[in-house]
């Protein structure tokens, strides 16, 4: 149970596009489309964002967006805004049916 | 709207056992299968555990596997994690979540409880 691979660290400045990666293995991203990825600012619970690979839950902003090739998925987030910067997480459900997350990565906006 | 409250955090000695609750409102509980994540201070999120809606499916991550128990009473919409012989590196804050779509993801989180493993 290896913790899926994201960057440390990820920076745009105010309306710009980023993109988050988050790489797994043939054990888990690579074989389901059940790859979610959550919010968090300091102090507060994760948030929701993005599930299975594509979806959004209801209130979430269009401006986040998720996709998916081989083994690695991404989060985009169009649009840049300051209330983006948080830390965000990758997860993933694997072949022996538990859960997997990313090591997490930091948006700084610029 | 839906509520899930932790409680039952502390600071507890090693070797000693904690048990977690989560009590959860605003959703039909027993049609959830239900997480435990946890945050050690400063770092990243660790999927602890799940169980199924009707607690006949259990999996546990490798790190807590025979020392931690996810179980669940639908008659009080009530959600738990008994931690046994507890190690310094179990220092976590412990969030519930519910599952939801096809794959049980974590969904909504309560806000977590601290637990301390400390000498």
């Amino acid at each position: 149970q290896s913790a899926l691979t994201q960057p440390a660290s990820v920076s745009g400045s105010p309306g710009q596009s980023i993109t988050i990666s988050c790489t797994g293995t043939s054990s888990d991203v690579g074989t389901y489309n059940f790859v979610s990825w959550y919010q968090q600012h300091p102090g507060k619970a994760p948030k929701l964002m993005i599930y299975e690979v594509t979806n959004r839950p209801s209130g979430i902003s269009d401006r986040f967006s998720g996709s998916k090739s081989g083994n690695t998925a991404y989060l985009t987030i169009s649009g840049l805004q300051a209330e983006d910067e948080a830390h965000y997480y990758c997860s993933s459900f694997t072949t022996s049916r538990t859960h997997v997350f990313g090591g997490g990565t930091k948006v700084t906006v610029l | 709207q839906v509520q899930l409250v932790e409680s039952g955090g502390g600071v507890v000695q090693p070797g000693r056992s904690l048990r977690l609750s989560c009590a959860a409102s605003g959703l039909m509980f027993s049609d959830f299968g239900m997480h435990w994540v946890r945050q050690p201070p400063g770092k990243g999120l660790e999927w602890v555990a799940i169980i199924s809606y009707d607690g006949k499916n259990i999996y546990y991550a490798d790190s807590v596997k025979g020392r931690f128990t996810i179980s669940r009473d639908n008659s009080k919409n009530t959600l738990y994690l008994q931690l046994n012989s507890l190690r310094t590196e179990d220092t976590a804050i412990y969030y519930c979540a519910n599952g939801i779509a096809a794959a049980a993801t974590p969904g909504y989180w309560g806000q977590g409880t601290l637990v301390t493993v400390s000498a």
